[in-house]
Formats: C-alpha cells, structure tokens, sequence
C-alpha cells in the first residue's frame, strides 16, 4: 500500500497564477484533509471531507477550494495565488471520527512545498 | 479562548535520559489526545492515542499520560537515542470535531 501520497512535490506560483494539489489514498478512508503548516504557526487545518461529494470548511479556508469526486481522491485548488498562501501543504486521511470507536487517526502524505512570488 | 500549548518549543537531552514533552490545553473537553512525530520533510506519524477515561498509555519506550484535572498531557520517551530526535506534535478532539494540532516540540538527543 502506498498510503497517503500528495503531488506534486514542490510548486512554484506568481502571484495571480491558480493550481491544484492533488491528494490520493488507498487506504479505503472516509474522512480526508487538508492542513498547512507554516513555521511557529503548527498545522492548520484548510479543508476537510466526510466522504465521497462531502466537502466543509475548516480554519483557515479563504483562497482555497476543494472537490472529493471520488472517495479515494481529495483536491485542493487555488484559484488566485497569493505570496501569503507559501506554505507547506499536508493531506491526511482517516477511517473515521464519529462513533465510540473512532479515534481519526490521522495519516498524513509527504507534504507538498508551495512558493508564490 | 481555546488553545492548545505544547511547552516547550525545543528540548536538548543526552542519549539514555528520559525526555518529558509535555501538552497543556484550555477550555477544550478532548475526548482524547494523539501524539504525532514528524521529521523534517516529512509527515506526521501517529505515535500514541490516549482516551479521557485513561490515565497512562505505553508503548515500548514510550509513555503517554493524560490528566483531564489539570488540562495536560505529558509524553515520555525513556532511554532516548539520537534517532528519537524529531518534533512531537500533540492533537486533541472534543467528541465529533476535528483534530486541533499543537505547534510542536523539537527535540534533539546528543550522544
């Protein structure tokens, strides 16, 4: 099993310029995320999907949008890049947090390193 | 506010010394923490679980406890290698949210 894989693995963008990162899993997960992490700021969590069509908003979610068309795929989109959106950016995916059992425990991709200019 | 504060922001220990990490939160009711590592580019790894209604969790070298009285969680690795140099992110969950990550502590074990 690959596990959690993101692509690419750094992107450079002017200012203006969109892209998509792109995550998959194999893991057969429900739930799946995406966090940045910036230096002192720790992850934060962008967006995040319950499931295949499901997408919702998480802490830090202006500039970016999501789509999860199929259950083991989860994109994030830039549409207008912006110098403060250089970041590093971590999908994860787990099988669950709801019910007595859940504990979503998360596992994350390799991260994907993003410059804007 | 709610926040969640992991202590220290970098711990320097020799090899075989025990390192304390520890994990304090306010005005969350988790109904558990996870303790993850991450190398440097790299993910995090899950490491540890530990449930509102347990007090200490073990696995190898390492130790988690969790006291909802005073809001904190400490992680204990004993007989600490070089190899266990990394930054620890601690995570919290109130019953049906998402996980909220702590900055993280980096440690670093000299031999």
């Amino acid at each position: 099993n690959a596990g959690v894989t993101q692509t690419p693995k750094f992107r450079v963008l002017k200012t203006g310029q969109s892209m998509t990162l792109l995550c998959a899993q194999d893991m057969n997960h429900e739930y799946m995320y995406w966090y940045r992490q910036d230096p002192g700021m720790g992850l934060r969590l962008i967006h995040y999907s319950v499931g295949e069509g499901t997408t919702a908003k998480g802490e830090v979610p202006d500039g970016y949008n999501v789509s999860r068309l199929k259950k083991q795929n989860f994109l994030l989109g830039l549409e207008s890049a912006a110098p403060s959106q250089t970041s590093v950016y971590f999908c994860a995916s787990s099988y669950s947090y709801r019910g007595l059992a859940a504990t979503d425990t998360q596992y994350f991709g390799p991260g994907t390193r993003l410059t804007v200019l | 506010s709610q926040k969640i504060e992991q202590n220290s922001e970098a711990l320097n220990i020799q090899e075989g010394k025990t390192a304390t990490l520890t994990c304090n939160y306010t005005n969350y009711s988790p109904a558990y923490l996870q303790w993850y590592r991450q190398d440097p580019g790299r993910g995090p790894v899950f490491l540890l679980l530990i449930r509102e209604n347990e007090k200490e969790k073990r696995k190898e070298r390492l130790k988690v406890t969790f006291d909802t009285t005073l809001k904190q969680s400490l992680f204990h690795i004993t007989a600490s290698q070089p190899a266990d140099s990394a930054t620890y992110l601690c995570a919290l969950s109130e019953a049906g949210t998402a996980l909220i990550f702590g900055k993280g502590t980096t440690l670093s074990v000299s031999s």
